[in-house]
C-alpha cells in the first residue's frame, strides 16, 4: 500500500530533551515536507526537501532540523523542545516538486512538550 | 506574499443539503489550486484539485472552479451525506512548486 508512514504517534517529552520524528515514504516520491497545525492556523510549512541532499526552509524553521540522506526517509528534528512545539504534526510527499502536484499525508503524530 | 482564506466554520447542515466551502486566494505567478479533506484523528486527504485558470476538480461529487478573475476557489456538492463530516483545507501550491499554503479549515457538521 501506498503510504506515508510517521512515528511515532504520540510523544510527551520534556523540555530540553531532544528528540526525532520518523518520516518514511514508499511511493519513490522526490519531494518531501513537514507542517505543524495548530488551531485556528491551519498548517503551517516547517520544512521541505525537493530532492535527497536539498532542503530548505518553510514558515516555520525555527527550533527545527531536517535531513533528507536517503529518498524514502525525511526525519524531523528537535534539538531542545520548548512548549510552544506542542502541536500536531505532519509529513507529506509528492511525486516531484511540480506545481500539479498534490500530497500524499502521514497520519500525524501529536508532540506534547513539558 | 501568497496567501489563503476560507470560510470560518463550523458549517451546519441536514443531510442532503447543498454544500459551498467559500476559499479565495493572494498568488504571484501560476499556482495549483487543492482542496484536502481531514477526517477525525488521520491526516488529510487530497480532495480535488485544478492546475490552471478556468479548471474544474471533481471528485466524490465536490467539485470546484479555478476563477483566475475572482481568485476564489470555492468547494460545492449537491447533497451532502454525514459520511462527509469532517474539516476541509484548501491550498495552493506556488509557481516553483516549493511550498503549499493551507487555509485555516472549515469543520462541516452533516445532520442526519
Amino acid at each position: 500500500e501506498a503510504q506515508v508512514t510517521q512515528n511515532p504517534r504520540y510523544l510527551i517529552t520534556v523540555t530540553g530533551k531532544k528528540l526525532t520524528v520518523t518520516c518514511s515514504q514508499n511511493m519513490n516520491h522526490e519531494y518531501m515536507s513537514w507542517y505543524r497545525q495548530d488551531p485556528g492556523l491551519g498548517l503551517r510549512q516547517i520544512y521541505y526537501s525537493m530532492n535527497v541532499e536539498v532542503t530548505d526552509k518553510g514558515d516555520v524553521p525555527e527550533g527545527y532540523k531536517v535531513s533528507r540522506k536517503e529518498k524514502r526517509n525525511f526525519p524531523l528534528i528537535l534539538e531542545s523542545p520548548s512548549p510552544n512545539q506542542t502541536s500536531l504534526y505532519f509529513c507529506a510527499s509528492s511525486m516531484t516538486g511540480g506545481v500539479a502536484y498534490g500530497y500524499t499525508f502521514g497520519s500525524g503524530t501529536r508532540l506534547t512538550v513539558v | 506574499g501568497n496567501s489563503v482564506t476560507q470560510m470560518e466554520g463550523p458549517v451546519t447542515l441536514s443531510e442532503e443539503a447543498f454544500l459551498t466551502i467559500n476559499c479565495t486566494y493572494t498568488a504571484t505567478g501560476y499556482p495549483s489550486l487543492f482542496w484536502y479533506v481531514q477526517y477525525p484523528g488521520e491526516g488529510l486527504q487530497l480532495l480535488l484539485k485544478a492546475t490552471k485558470a478556468d479548471d474544474k476538480g471533481s471528485n466524490k461529487g465536490f467539485e470546484a472552479t479555478y476563477r483566475k478573475e475572482t481568485t476564489s476557489f470555492h468547494l460545492e456538492k449537491g447533497s451532502v451525506q454525514v459520511s462527509d463530516s469532517a474539516v476541509y483545507f484548501c491550498a495552493l501550491r506556488d509557481t516553483g512548486g516549493f511550498k503549499t499554503i493551507f487555509g485555516a479549515g472549515t469543520r462541516l457538521f452533516v445532520k442526519a
